[in-house]
C-alpha cells in the first residue's frame, strides 16, 4: 500500500524560503522506474506541476519556478524534500507530493496536501 | 508549454444521466493524457491515463476516448460521488507537465 504525506510550515514570510518533506512508504525510491513529484494548487483554482525527481536522482523542473526550486531525496529515509526560495504571497497553495506511476507521466498516489500561506 | 483547455468549466447534469467533458490541448500529446477527479478538501484521484485506460480500483461507468489534441471523459451514468471537480494532464512533451483549469461538475 503505498502512502505519501506532506510536512512543513503552514505560514512563512515573504522572501523567506519554504522547505517541504513528502514522507512516503509502499515503495522505493531506489527502485527503477520510480519518481515523486510535487504539484501545487493555489485556493479555488487549477493545479500547477513543480518538479520531479527520479529513483537514479534525475530532476525535473517546472522552467517558470526552476531558479527558486530544488528537489532532493533520501532514499533512507524514503523522504523528498522540495525547496522554494524567496516565497511570495501568490505562492500560497496546497502543496501536494505524489508518486509518479511508472512508464508514466501521470500520478497515481497522491499526499493529502498542505496548506502553505505566504504573508507578513 | 502545451496549454491544456477544458470545456465547458462547469457541467450540470442529473444523476443517473451521461456526462461528457473535454479537454484541447494545444499541440498534438499523442495518447499521453490523464484525467483526475477532485473532491472539495481532497487530493486529485487518477482516473484515466494513457486517454482510456482506467487506474485500478475505478469504475466502468468513467471512460476516456481521443488522441492528439482533443479527448473526452465520459461517465455514463452519475452517481452522488461523481460530482466533483475534474482535470485533465498532458505528459507528452513536459517539462512543464501542466494540467486544464478544471471542469466543475454539478448537480443539476
Amino acid at each position: 500500500q503505498i502512502t505519501l504525506k506532506e510536512s512543513g510550515p503552514t505560514l512563512v514570510k515573504p522572501t523567506q524560503t519554504l522547505t517541504l518533506t513528502c514522507t512516503f512508504s509502499g515503495f522505493s525510491l531506489s527502485t527503477s522506474g520510480v519518481g515523486v513529484g510535487w504539484i501545487r494548487q493555489p485556493p479555488g483554482k487549477a493545479l500547477e506541476w513543480l518538479a520531479l525527481i527520479y529513483w537514479d536522482d534525475d530532476k525535473r523542473y517546472s522552467p517558470s519556478l526552476k531558479s527558486r526550486l530544488t528537489i532532493t531525496k533520501d532514499t533512507s529515509k524514503n523522504q523528498v524534500v522540495l525547496t522554494m526560495t524567496n516565497m511570495d504571497p501568490v505562492d500560497t497553495a496546497t502543496y501536494y507530493c505524489a508518486h509518479k506511476r511508472p512508464r508514466g507521466g501521470d500520478y497515481d498516489y497522491w499526499g493529502q496536501g498542505t496548506l502553505v500561506t505566504v504573508s507578513s | 508549454e502545451i496549454v491544456m483547455t477544458q470545456s465547458p468549466a462547469t457541467l450540470s447534469v442529473s444523476p443517473g444521466e451521461r456526462a461528457t467533458l473535454s479537454c484541447r490541448a494545444s499541440q498534438s500529446v499523442s495518447s499521453n493524457l490523464a484525467w483526475y477527479q477532485q473532491k472539495p478538501g481532497q487530493a486529485p484521484r487518477l482516473l484515466i491515463y494513457g486517454a482510456s485506460t482506467r487506474a485500478t480500483g475505478i469504475p466502468a461507468r468513467f471512460s476516456g476516448s481521443g488522441s492528439g489534441t482533443e479527448f473526452t471523459l465520459t461517465i455514463s451514468s452519475l452517481q452522488s460521488e461523481d460530482f466533483a471537480v475534474y482535470y485533465c494532464q498532458q505528459y507528452n512533451n513536459w517539462p512543464p507537465l501542466t494540467f486544464g483549469q478544471g471542469t466543475r461538475l454539478e448537480i443539476k
